[in-house]
């Protein structure tokens, strides 16, 4: 069966630390993957999307990569602030216009 | 600003009495679609609009429907709610293809009693 699976538990890091989230599927060929943060009671914020002939893209303190082979993105923020923290959802488009996304992981980052 | 605008934020209705979620983008965006997110399964897709008066089922149609008359507007309809419809509602659009991200509304609550 298709999956998207991120980590279910919390990520808890440290201010000023990389935080590192992952995104694994199977049994999709995603044209490209995508990355949103969602606040809670908030609508998800779209913040990258990477292509399957990228290996790797950036925005300011965020990096994704992107590896067809092992079916993983992950998802980096360098030099973390208190106010990174939020729930980081991957969405997979397999086809057409369809988003589909993984549960998210909970990222709290500590002063 | 390019916004996806849903009304009403938060929605207490009773079994049975049919409701209409209102959900207009400004961008022009060709595709549009509905989305429910339930603790522990994440966001799942109801129904999707590729352009006007063409719409498709999602993952969880059932109980649900829409309608695409105007490229803005893009209604959740439904005719006879139940309890398991308590969940938190989001549409969203894009341009086709999704390539530039797809654009989130705030989300209406609703709780069926």
């Amino acid at each position: 069966s298709q999956k998207i699976e991120q980590n279910s538990e919390a990520l808890n890091i440290q201010e000023g630390k990389t935080a590192t989230l992952t995104c694994n599927y199977t049994n999709y060929s995603p044209a490209y993957l995508q990355w949103y943060r969602q606040d809670p009671g908030r609508g998800p914020v779209f913040l990258l999307l990477i292509r399957e002939n990228e290996k790797e893209k950036r925005k300011e303190r965020l990096k994704v990569t992107f590896d067809t082979t092992l079916k993983q993105s992950l998802f980096h923020i360098t030099a973390s602030q208190p106010a990174d923290s939020a729930t980081y959802l991957c969405a997979l488009v397999p086809y057409g216009n369809k988003l589909v996304f993984g549960a998210g992981t909970i990222l709290r980052v500590k002063s | 600003e390019a916004q996806v605008t849903q009304n009403p934020r938060y929605l207490i209705t009773v079994t049975g009495k049919k409701l209409t979620v209102t959900c207009s983008q400004n961008m022009n965006h060709e595709y549009m679609s509905w989305y429910r997110q339930d603790p522990g399964l994440g966001l799942r897709q109801i129904y999707y609009s590729m352009n006007v008066e063409v719409t498709d089922k999602g993952d969880v149609p059932e109980g649900y429907k829409v309608s695409r008359k105007e490229k803005r507007n893009f209604p959740l309809i439904l005719e006879s709610p139940s309890p398991n419809q308590t969940s938190l509602y989001f549409c969203a659009s894009s341009l086709p293809g999704g390539a530039g991200g797809y654009t989130f509304g705030s989300g209406t609550r609703l709780t069926v009693v």
